[in-house]
């Protein structure tokens, strides 16, 4: 099956700083989310985004679907930023998402 | 937006007996539900597929006669963990996608389970 590793696995900012996370697929994709799990393990969509480019408020994702490969960008990162990011993707003639191992991002006030 | 609920949010059993956590597309028709688990500080592993009105695809090594789901509707999902055993202790999620949409995913927020 389709392979997903994520980059860097944790991460340590303080607050108002910047950081890129990465997602790496190994073969094609039908979907690809971003999600963020908060300390209480809620998951939250943040961006469904197999191809293009996406801005909500602070947060953006770009994904190179040619080149395998995602990224999200958090600006002025904020303590409630906090948690573990994870990328999903769906391989191609799948629609059954794969996740991968997850950022876990630590905003310091 | 779509919400997807899980109950109980928590429960607390003891060794041999059953639970059964139910899944519920709030204000949209899902005909495909997935099963989550995930252990501390880990990632999501897929435990099983369920469409509405068929049988549940389990992923391998996950045993169906354990981890029994029926998905008995359009907005209603369940998992039974049957005679649940303390290395069954866990976060359990479910997730659905839109009726005839194969993009966006919603969570619940989760069912943990300990059993003692």
């Amino acid at each position: 099956g389709i392979q997903v590793e994520q980059s860097p696995p944790d991460l340590i900012l303080q607050e108002g700083a910047n950081s890129t996370l990465r997602c790496n697929f190994s073969d094609s994709v039908n979907n690809l989310q971003w999600f963020h799990q908060n300390p209480w393990g809620q998951l939250i969509n943040l961006f469904y985004i197999p191809s293009g480019t996406k801005q909500n408020g602070r947060l953006s994702a770009t994904t190179v679907a040619t080149e395998r490969y995602s990224l999200l960008y958090i600006s002025s990162s904020q303590t409630t930023d906090s948690g573990v990011y994870f990328c999903a993707v769906d391989g191609r003639g799948s629609y059954i998402p794969t996740f991968g191992r997850g950022t876990s991002l630590i905003v310091h006030p | 937006g779509a919400v997807v609920s899980q109950h109980p949010s928590w429960v607390i059993c003891k060794s041999g007996t059953s639970v059964k956590i139910e899944c519920r597309s709030l204000d949209f028709q899902a005909t495909t539900m997935f099963w989550y688990r995930q252990f501390p500080k880990q990632s999501l592993m897929l435990m099983a597929t369920s469409n509405e009105g068929s049988k549940a695809t389990y992923e391998q090594g996950v045993e169906k006669d354990k981890f029994l789901i029926n998905h008995a509707s359009l907005t209603l999902s369940t998992l039974t963990v049957t005679s649940a055993h303390p290395e069954d202790s866990s976060f359990y999620i479910c997730s659905a996608r839109l009726q005839g949409a194969t993009d966006t995913q919603y969570f619940g927020p989760g069912t943990r389970l300990t059993v003692l």
